[in-house]
């Protein structure tokens, strides 16, 4: 079955400290993967995605993520974390070969900065 | 960011009483979803469409109902809501094999 997972529920990390959100998927078909920020109350805003080429991928707000096949894994990062990127984090994946543009997410990671 | 509206914003509503909430969009992006958002399940898709009056199921479907009679539209009503429906709705859209855009969310409450 295809499924996404992100392991860890909360996370605390210290202003300035480095920061690593686990993404780990399942799915069938070659994938494409997408990180998403939740604010509280907001709707969802694009961090980065990954369709093909370079396995490192660059985003917005300092994030980079690196799509790891032989572990079906999709690890977001930021080297130094700000009090701002306390928030809600969904990793996503889809297909490739699919015509409905249909996303499975994980169940989200929340971080807290502490100052 | 992506002209993406949705209304109302919230709502409070009975058990047992119809309600539909809206999602326009001003992009002209092919593909619509509906998602709702609960603690610990992340977002799980209700319905979707691709495509004026064409639409399908997602994982949770039972007891909504979609409809687009125009593009920029995409309406999901509750036929009879339940307390089990309370929860944050996001509409999205996007053109394949791209990202999807978010609306602000309707945060429903089923009493």
């Amino acid at each position: 079955a295809q499924s996404v997972t992100q392991p860890d529920i909360h996370i605390t990390v210290s202003e300035g400290a480095s920061l690593e959100l686990r993404c780990n998927y399942s799915y069938g078909a070659t994938p494409y993967l997408f990180w998403y920020v939740q604010s509280p109350g907001q709707g969802l805003q694009l961090l980065l995605k990954y369709f093909s080429g370079d396995t490192l991928v660059q985003g917005i707000k300092g994030f980079e993520a690196e799509f790891k096949r032989s572990q079906s894994s999709f690890n977001l990062r930021k080297p130094s974390v700000h009090w701002s990127d306390a928030a809600e984090y969904f990793c996503a994946v889809g297909a490739i070969s699919s015509n409905t543009g249909k996303l499975i997410f994980g169940q989200g990671t929340t971080l807290q900065v502490k100052p | 960011d992506a002209g993406i509206t949705q209304s109302p914003r919230h709502k409070v509503t009975e058990t047992g009483t119809p309600v539909t909430l809206r999602c326009h969009q001003t992009e002209n992006h092919r593909y619509m979803y509906w998602y709702r958002q609960d603690p610990g399940h992340g977002l799980r898709l209700i319905h979707y469409s691709y495509g004026v009056k064409d639409t399908d199921k997602g994982e949770v479907s039972d007891g909504y109902s979609v409809s687009r009679s125009k593009t920029e539209d995409f309406l999901l009503t509750l036929e009879s809501a339940t307390s089990s429906q309370t929860s944050v709705y996001f509409c999205a859209i996007a053109e394949v094999y791209n990202e999807q855009f978010f609306g602000p969310g309707t945060r429903l409450t089923v009493l």
